[in-house]
């Protein structure tokens, strides 16, 4: 299993606001090491969504939003649409394991 | 356009050989670090091996360590990865990505290439 951890699923009705979380530890994320997230659409590879914690690469909407604190982070999505359905990772990097860490991943369901 | 093409993926027996590469284009291959990500059928992303712009620095995860060898050739912008006695949990789709230089974050993907490892 992930040394970091994320909720299997979350759902909210369209229009609606919903927030996933990424747990982690001192080896990682509470050590200061970065955050990212990815967004991954059924089908297709994932794609960048934040970077550095907080930052949103061009072209990702401002409806999509991040925090990092301690050894947690967190990706909020407001006024929820349908093609937001897609499953979601949070990244970063484990200075015990000496690399690159995922959350097991969150799938989002817009009722 | 910055794109990431990977081939050389396909069915195998356990304990057998796959070399998977990545054809980069769009951006100077030479100056950013290279990643493979794994993921299985209906699981979440792994990741499996880094490697320098240069070669220097090494790295791979502890399910991978020893089996495979991961390379790059910088005048032909293309990345590889020798897969050797593969596991039936090596199945899996096999991302190739580019890593930021700033803060490792993984930007673009390539479209994943399917290993199949069955007995």
């Amino acid at each position: 299993q992930s040394v970091v951890t994320q909720p299997p699923s979350v759902s909210g009705a369209p229009g609606q606001r919903v927030t996933i979380s990424c747990t982690g530890s001192s080896s990682n994320i509470g050590a200061d090491y970065d955050v990212h997230w990815y967004q991954q659409l059924p089908g297709t590879a994932p794609k960048l969504l934040i970077y550095g914690n907080i930052n949103r690469p061009s072209g990702v909407p401002d409806r999509f939003s991040a925090s990092k604190s301690g050894a947690s982070a967190s990706l909020t999505i407001t006024g929820l649409q349908a093609e937001d359905e897609a499953d979601y990772y949070c990244q970063s990097f484990d200075s015990t394991l000496s690399g690159v860490i995922f959350g097991g991943g969150t799938k989002l369901t817009v009722l | 356009e910055i794109q990431l093409v990977e081939s050389g993926g396909g069915l195998v027996k356990p304990g057998g050989s796959l070399r998977l590469s990545c054809t980069a284009s769009g951006f100077t291959f030479s100056s950013y670090r290279m990643n493979w990500v794994r993921q299985a059928p209906g699981k979440g992303l792994e990741w499996v091996s880094s490697i320098s712009t240069g070669s220097d620095y090494i790295y791979y995860a502890d399910s991978v360590k020893g089996r495979f060898t991961i390379s790059r050739d910088n005048t032909q912008n293309s990345l590889s990865l020798q897969m050797d006695s593969l596991r039936v949990e090596d199945t899996a789709l096999y991302y190739c990505v580019r890593e930021s230089t700033h803060t490792n974050y993984f930007d673009p993907w390539g479209q994943g290439i399917l290993v199949t490892v069955y007995s």
